[in-house]
């Protein structure tokens, strides 16, 4: 268990649609990162924040968005879903900015159809 | 950040010791290895990294040769719960603007009875 929490595990939903997915951070960790993992891509990075601020961003598209919460805990957006979002959204956390020993969550699994 | 090379798959006897390489030819003096494995479609669990000396830890053992430009995983007593996709990335520390791992394809390890 790696102490961070996704929900929810799993989300089926219509083309067009938008969902939520949230993440709680390790105790401690202030910065939280958003991955996406589809079959045909891997594991890419769309978006990391800290400490309640916008710090990078990756290959997130527009229909995207997130934010993290005084209380740290993160909610990645997703709206106008198509068929190609359907993946496994993980979230990790690592105590600093810059640190690459990240901590990942059990991920939340989007079907989209 | 440097280039990362993995053998596709590799199989390994319950038991034994699993040795994973990792070229990186092209790394800097500031850049570390990290290595993360990923069991089936779970979140990625970090292992260990480091910069130029060998690394233990109670997962693994890291050895980086003296060249820096390939790198071993060890996991000493290999079991089944080990099958895994195992990525060695490459990144350099402090000195980027983003904290993100890029992942790339991994070495499937199989760990057979």
């Amino acid at each position: 268990d790696s102490g961070v929490t996704q929900t929810p595990k799993h989300l089926i939903t219509a083309t067009g649609q938008r969902v939520t997915l949230r993440c709680s951070p390790r105790s401690g960790d202030l910065s939280v990162y958003w991955y996406q993992q589809s079959l045909d891509q891997g594991l890419q990075f769309l978006i990391q924040y800290y400490n309640g601020e916008e710090r990078a961003k990756g290959n997130i598209l527009e229909r995207f968005s997130a934010q993290q919460f005084p209380d740290l805990h993160s909610e990645l957006n997703l709206s106008s879903l198509e068929l190609g979002d359907s993946a496994l959204y993980f979230c990790a956390s690592s105590r600093d900015p810059l640190s690459y020993e990240q901590y990942f969550g059990p991920g939340t699994r989007l079907t989209v159809t | 950040d440097a280039k990362t090379t993995q053998p596709t798959s590799m199989d390994c006897a319950e038991g034994r010791a699993a040795n994973l390489p990792c070229n990186h030819s092209t790394i800097s003096g500031n850049e570390y290895v990290y290595w993360y494995r990923q069991i089936h479609s779970q979140g990625p669990q970090y292992i260990i990294h480091g910069l130029k000396n060998n690394e233990t830890n109670e997962m693994a053992s890291l050895i980086i040769t003296e060249d820096r430009k390939s790198s071993t995983l060890i996991l000493p007593h290999a079991t089944l719960r080990d099958t895994a996709v195992y990525y060695c990335i490459v990144r350099r520390y402090y000195g980027g603007s983003q904290g993100n791992l890029i992942f790339g394809k991994g070495t499937k390890l199989s760990v057979k009875p």
